[in-house]
Formats: C-alpha cells, structure tokens, sequence
C-alpha cells in the first residue's frame, strides 16, 4: 500500500462547478496536511496548510482533514478555468520531509 | 512576495559530468530542502538541511548527491557523476518557524 495515494484524474468541470479533490494515507504519524497547485513544468505553489484533523476555509478553497479515516480533500468553490492545474497533497510526520501524492489534474471548462 | 528562486532553469549535461544547482531560499527562512519530480511522476525527497548540516537524507540521496551553503544566502546540490535517470526537475524548497515549505520554479536537468 503506497504511503500516500491520489486518484490522478484528469478531473474535467465546466466553471463555476464545486470540485472536489481527495487523497488518502497509511501514515499515522503524518500531522501537517498542505495542498500544493503545481502548473506544468512550473514549482508547487502552496495553497493550504493544516495540522491535525478539522476544516480550514481560505477564500474559495477549504480544505478538510479526517485523521481518523486517514483521508483528506480540497474543495474549491466556483472554479475557474484559471484553477487548471495539478493539485497535489503533501503530508508531514515527525521528520523534515513531505510526502507528496501523484496529484490530480484539474482542467476546469468554460 | 518574497520567494525562493532557482537556477539555472534548464541543465543539459553529458552522462558523467558534474552539474550544481543554485538556489537562493527565502531570507529569513532557517530549513532548506531538495526534492526532485521525474517527468510523470511524484514529487519525491532528497534532502533537509538545517544549521549547516543534513538532517534528514533519502534513499535516493547518495555519495553522488551533496549539499552545501556557501555563503548566507545560497543553498546548493552537486551531482558528481551525473546518470541518464538524474534527468527531472529539481526543486529546492525552504520554511522559516512554521512548518508550510514554499518551493522554486525548478530546474530542468538533462543528462544525455
């Protein structure tokens, strides 16, 4: 069983859709959950970080982590075709490294 | 916005030469990390890097791989003998006391 897994998609949603985007673990060390947007060839660029279980909205985009399920999602709201990307989640334990999911790509359609 | 940068964008090397990466963190960030993202694949760990010295390194980080932080700002990964599967893009990443790591634009190695 991977540490980390995400359905790669590719997820397609005409704009204005609510998408949401999942990723569950093996770990249960891991504690800091992050969602990283990553455009093609380009740096992941950090949209959410959070600790431990529980919801934290930011704008358009909430994310939710369920550790009891080991299973946490991204939903952004009103999507735009500007959010086609790869979304990937990243989780840390005690340790200095994340461990990323596959990401899943997003194209979102006008 | 401060932001980590990286150069150069796009490496081409020949199998067995040595190739450093650049990387300038972000200025008040102490942690420093390498990872790399084969093309198609997940982005995957190298290497942190904390008050001069490594603190964590994975399997994929070995005698050929090394870090160093020349000077206060740059944060450096030598390759001494690169191979044809070294080819990925490299991301350099850093984080200040939160635990958020905020990563470069990457560079593109080719080893042909």
């Amino acid at each position: 069983q991977k540490e980390v897994e995400q359905d790669p998609g590719p997820l397609s949603v005409p704009e204005g859709a609510i998408v949401s985007l999942n990723c569950t673990y093996s770990n249960s060390a891991f504690q800091y959950f992050m969602w990283y947007r990553q455009y093609s060839r380009k740096g992941p660029e950090l949209l959410m970080y959070t600790y431990s279980s529980g919801n934290k909205e930011d704008g358009r985009f909430t994310a939710q982590v369920d550790k009891s399920s080991k299973y946490i999602s991204l939903f952004i709201r009103d999507s735009q075709p500007s959010d086609s990307a790869t979304y990937l989640c990243a989780m840390k334990g005690g340790g200095n490294k994340l461990t990323f999911g596959t990401g899943t790509q997003l194209k979102v359609e006008l | 916005e401060p932001e980590v940068t990286q150069t150069p964008s796009h490496q081409v090397t020949q199998m067995g030469q040595e190739v450093i990466l650049r990387c300038v963190p972000i200025s008040n960030h102490l942690y420093f990390y390498w990872y790399r993202q084969i093309l198609g694949q997940k982005v995957e760990f190298l290497v942190s890097f904390y008050n001069n010295e490594i603190s964590e390194k994975s399997e994929i980080f070995d005698d050929q791989f090394s870090v160093e932080r020349p000077d206060g700002s740059n944060f450096t990964l030598k390759i001494r003998s690169t191979k044809l599967e070294d080819s990925a893009m490299y991301f350099c990443a850093s984080r200040g006391t939160e635990y958020e790591q905020y990563f470069g634009p990457g560079t593109r190695l080719t080893v042909t």
